[in-house]
């Protein structure tokens, strides 16, 4: 089976900006969560998804917005950019409600300048 | 607060010497505790979910076991392939999940 892909792999934006990443879970998951990792604050939860309902959402502020369509896959909109959401946001997919085991993808590393 | 905190922050081992590191926690209602592997530039790898206190899980070298506050992974004669960052992450009420800062180890040959 293939694995949690991601893209872009890497991205540079400037402040102000906005950022869509995008998310292919394993075939057959529908759980997709997203993550920010820094060197910092380690992993942080954003949100989770399943079945194109948002479960569960982290303490970020609203500009981290998600989506998920009717094949699973996921979207993660950031808009008006700052400094600080330079960072590595990772997707993880798991297979439903009961299976709580995720499988990460490799990660969107985004420099926010 | 509801917390996840890993011990130590880092290791450094000779090839072949056994330790353990530690994911404690202050959450309730725990309903898993997740053991990842992370390698540079890559995202966690699964290797464990305990879910009750007693439970253990081996892979390997590696064997995870949980008690009713915290969770111990133990690296037997590690390998410098070993080396690497591990998260302990802890799935609670509602669903939230919470993840400890990892574990940074060096395995020197």
């Amino acid at each position: 089976k293939a694995g949690v892909t991601q893209t872009p792999r890497y991205l540079i934006k400037t402040r102000g900006q906005q950022v869509t990443l995008s998310c292919s879970p394993i075939s057959g998951h529908r759980s997709v969560s997203w993550y920010q990792q820094t060197p910092g604050q380690g992993l942080q939860f954003l949100f989770e998804y399943f079945s194109e309902t948002q479960r569960n959402k982290g303490n970020f502020p609203g500009r981290f917005s998600g989506r998920q369509f009717s094949n699973s896959r996921s979207e993660m909109n950031v808009s008006t950019l700052e400094l600080g959401d330079s960072a590595l946001y990772l997707c993880a997919s798991r297979g439903g409600t009961s299976g709580y085991e995720q499988y990460f993808g490799p990660g969107t590393r985004l420099t926010v300048t | 607060e509801d917390q996840v905190t890993q011990s130590p922050e880092a290791l450094r081992l000779q090839e072949g010497e056994s330790s353990s590191l530690n994911c404690s926690y202050t959450v309730s209602g725990l309903r898993g505790l997740f053991w990842y592997r992370q390698d540079p530039g890559k995202g966690p790898e699964f290797l464990f979910t305990l879910y009750s206190a007693g439970e253990e899980k081996e892979k390997e070298r590696l064997k995870a076991t949980l008690t009713k506050k915290e969770s111990f992974l133990h690296i037997t004669a590690p390998k410098p392939e070993d080396s690497a960052t591990y998260l302990c992450a802890v799935r609670w009420r509602d669903d939230k999940i919470i993840f400890g800062k990892g574990t940074r180890l060096h395995i020197l040959p």
